[in-house]
């Protein structure tokens, strides 16, 4: 099983549209998770971290349920400039560094 | 506008080469970081430096030699590599010691680099 898991999509979503992606993670232990956002042919930037009691930013609120072991990110009101891989990344203190998910890729279409 | 600068942007290298990657970072990080990514997969760790120490090497080939002169700077040494090495390399860096809880990174744009 992977460390870290995700759909890979694509989702493909119209504008305006809700969209919610999940990950699942094996390592009860991780105490920390991030969703970074990656465009093609860039650099993964720092979208949001994730926290216990959940957290919003603007259109993006992620979720963190630690008994289930999973993290979501929930995009509302979708704008075109949202279409990119989303992933998330976990940390292992046992291993000493972050574990990516594989993406997942969202196209926002006009 | 990243913070962390990688230079060069593109590489293409034969395989008898040696080249180098650099990058540096001027926020303070203690822990540096490469990173491997091929298209269409997350990126793969390969070295972490933490306070100027190599603290993690994820069995990378030896043909792959880092080294962190100091706080700011991180390259890495290219020798001898294969085709499947092509890959974007990415460097980041994080404000403690790897692994803290609540680590962020922040990447660099990446070298693009095709081994011919």
């Amino acid at each position: 099983r992977k460390e870290v898991e995700q759909d890979p999509g694509p989702f493909n979503v119209p504008e305006g549209a809700t969209v919610a992606f999940n990950c699942t993670y094996s390592n009860s232990a991780s105490q920390s998770f991030f969703w970074y956002r990656q465009d093609c042919r860039k650099e993964p930037k720092l979208l949001m971290s994730v926290y216990s009691s959940g957290n919003e930013d603007g259109r993006f609120t992620a979720q963190l349920n630690r008994a289930s072991q999973y993290i979501s990110l929930l995009i509302r009101d979708s704008k075109l400039s949202d279409s990119a891989t989303y992933l998330c990344v976990v940390s292992d203190t046992g291993r000493r560094a972050l574990t990516f998910g594989s993406g997942t890729r969202l196209q926002v279409q006009p | 506008d990243t913070e962390v600068t990688q230079t060069p942007k593109h590489l293409v290298m034969g395989m008898t080469n040696k080249k180098s990657l650099k990058c540096e970072q001027h926020m303070g990080h203690r822990a540096m970081y490469w990173y491997k990514q091929k298209a269409k997969k997350p990126p793969e760790l390969m070295f972490v430096y933490s306070y100027e120490k190599l603290s993690i090497n994820e069995s990378v080939p030896s043909r792959f030699s880092p080294e962190c002169p100091n706080s700011s700077l991180l390259n890495l040494h290219l020798h001898a590599l294969q085709p499947e090495d092509s890959a974007l390399y990415l460097c980041a860096s994080s404000q403690g010691p790897s692994g803290g809880v609540g680590e962020k990174l922040f990447f660099g744009s990446g070298t693009q680099l095709s081994v011919l």
